[in-house]
């Protein structure tokens, strides 16, 4: 089944300690990218990659880090979470960005004390 | 810079009843595709529609209705006959070149809480 896989779903962690979510896509898109969602802003792009080792800064790049090694493979990671990044989180994969044909991760819900 | 506005931020109506969901759209690029998703209680996010900006004939699939207007710049989204499964959060987005580059970048409204009561 093609998917894009996050995890975790659920996660709670203190002020400034390093956290990393997953996220791998076995469609063998090109394209990935991580939003937030928070209310009233709805989604916000964080951070997208069109290839491996090839990953540009979107939106709301502030606090966050990103990584492209392989092509399935597209983690998010929180050098020092703070309480300002409790969102929830979404990978999504695409051929190629433009078109659609998007497929979404079920979410990561990130609280930050 | 792409953007998106949908300015109803909280919807309520009664089952039955047909509602209309605003969405607004600004892009420079000439080559664009929108999109609907809804977002359920439980979080994830569905695909709804995708329209390119050649084609700008309404679409219908069962209760749900697209109408594509490029002289406004508006993609809205209309309801008919609402039942309670429709509550949801939900979503227009834009997808440009973003400056030429053969990639896009989906960019999403704020998107609308819609409750529909029994």
């Amino acid at each position: 089944e093609a998917q894009v896989t996050q995890n975790p779903r659920y996660l709670i962690t203190v002020t400034g300690k390093k956290l990393t979510v997953t996220c791998s896509q076995n469609m063998n898109h090109e394209y990935m990218s991580w939003y937030r969602q928070d209310p009233g802003l709805g989604l916000r792009q964080i951070y997208y990659s069109m290839n491996v080792e090839v990953t540009d800064k979107g939106d709301v790049p502030e606090g966050y880090k990103v990584s492209r090694k392989e092509k399935r493979n597209f983690p998010l990671i929180l050098e020092s979470p703070s309480p300002n990044q409790t969102s929830l989180y979404f990978c999504a994969s695409s051929p190629n960005g433009l078109r659609g044909g998007y497929t979404f991760g079920s979410g990561t819900r990130l609280t930050v004390v | 810079a792409q953007k998106v506005t949908q300015a109803q931020t909280e919807i309520s109506v009664v089952e039955k009843e047909d509602v209309t969901l605003d969405c607004v759209y600004e892009t420079r690029d000439t080559t664009y595709y929108l999109f609907w998703y809804k977002q359920p209680p439980s979080g994830e996010l569905v695909f709804l529609i995708r329209r390119n900006s050649f084609d700008e004939q309404n679409e219908i699939s069962g209760r749900y209705s697209w109408n594509f207007q490029k002289s406004t710049s508006s993609f809205n989204f209309t309801i008919t006959a609402s039942q309670v499964v429709d509550s949801a959060v939900y979503f227009c987005a834009l997808s440009g070149n973003a400056g030429g580059t053969s990639y896009g970048k989906l960019t999403f409204g704020q998107g609308t809480i819609l409750t529909v009561h029994p």
